[in-house]
């Protein structure tokens, strides 16, 4: 398995700034995903983020406004850019270890834009 | 084609009892079928999987009826714990081509003590 920490846990931030999301997996994954979740909802993939190019954007989602990194297999950030009330979510990282299909979630970073 | 539906939206079951949560999907190319359980303010936790070659698993008191023919797959809870409340995702994917999952709306699920 794989244990998978974010960083902050929440923050809440004015309009028009930037949030930078970090994700840190405690073991190398093949593949590393950024999903939002409104509360009481479902998950909605945002990327495949992946190591060492541009990440792959779902419809509806753009680099410039969700724009992510992967440096390695083991670590991913997430900015959400010029944020608006719109943005208030939760976000969530996940890994997929090479070998089995399943992911791995953290824990979430709950956004509040005012 | 991509949409993976799931019921009910919220169930309320007492304890002892069985919980059961039902999703279907149209595209015959997924081939990994996930459960997952999210406590409120965690992330989702793999619950349990299967995939389509069986009809069923079981892991403890969680089972997994899945119904190729119909595009169909089940969540079954046994003696349903005050501890399981929680939501409950199914999901989808095209495992082998490395694809994302597509999971399901959820059900809230209540346990009565």
């Amino acid at each position: 398995s794989a244990v998978i920490s974010q960083k902050p846990s929440r923050d809440i931030c004015q309009r028009g700034t930037s949030l930078t999301i970090q994700c840190q997996v405690d073991s190398q994954v093949t593949m590393m995903f950024w999903y939002r979740q409104q509360p009481g909802q479902s998950l909605t993939l945002i990327a495949t983020a992946n190591q060492g190019s541009e990440a792959t954007y779902e419809s509806g989602f753009v680099i410039d406004k969700f724009p992510i990194s992967r440096p390695n297999l083991t670590f991913s950030t997430l900015t959400v850019s010029n944020m608006s009330p719109e943005d208030s979510s939760i976000y969530l990282c996940s890994g997929s270890l090479g070998s089995t299909d399943t992911q791995y979630f953290g824990p979430g970073t709950r956004l509040t834009v005012l | 084609q991509q949409q993976v539906k799931q019921s009910p939206q919220s169930l309320i079951v007492q304890k002892g009892g069985i919980s059961i949560i039902n999703c279907a999907y149209e595209n015959t190319a997924f081939d990994y079928f996930p459960w997952y359980q999210q406590f409120p303010g965690k992330g989702p936790a793999l619950l349990i999987a299967i995939r389509p070659d069986v009809s069923e698993k079981k892991e403890g008191r969680f089972t997994i009826s899945f119904n190729k023919s119909a595009k169909q797959f089940s969540l079954h809870i046994m003696d349903s714990q005050p501890g399981d409340s929680a939501t409950y995702f199914c999901a989808a994917s095209r495992a082998r081509y490395g694809q994302n999952f597509v999971f399901g709306p959820g059900t809230r699920l209540s346990v009565l003590p």
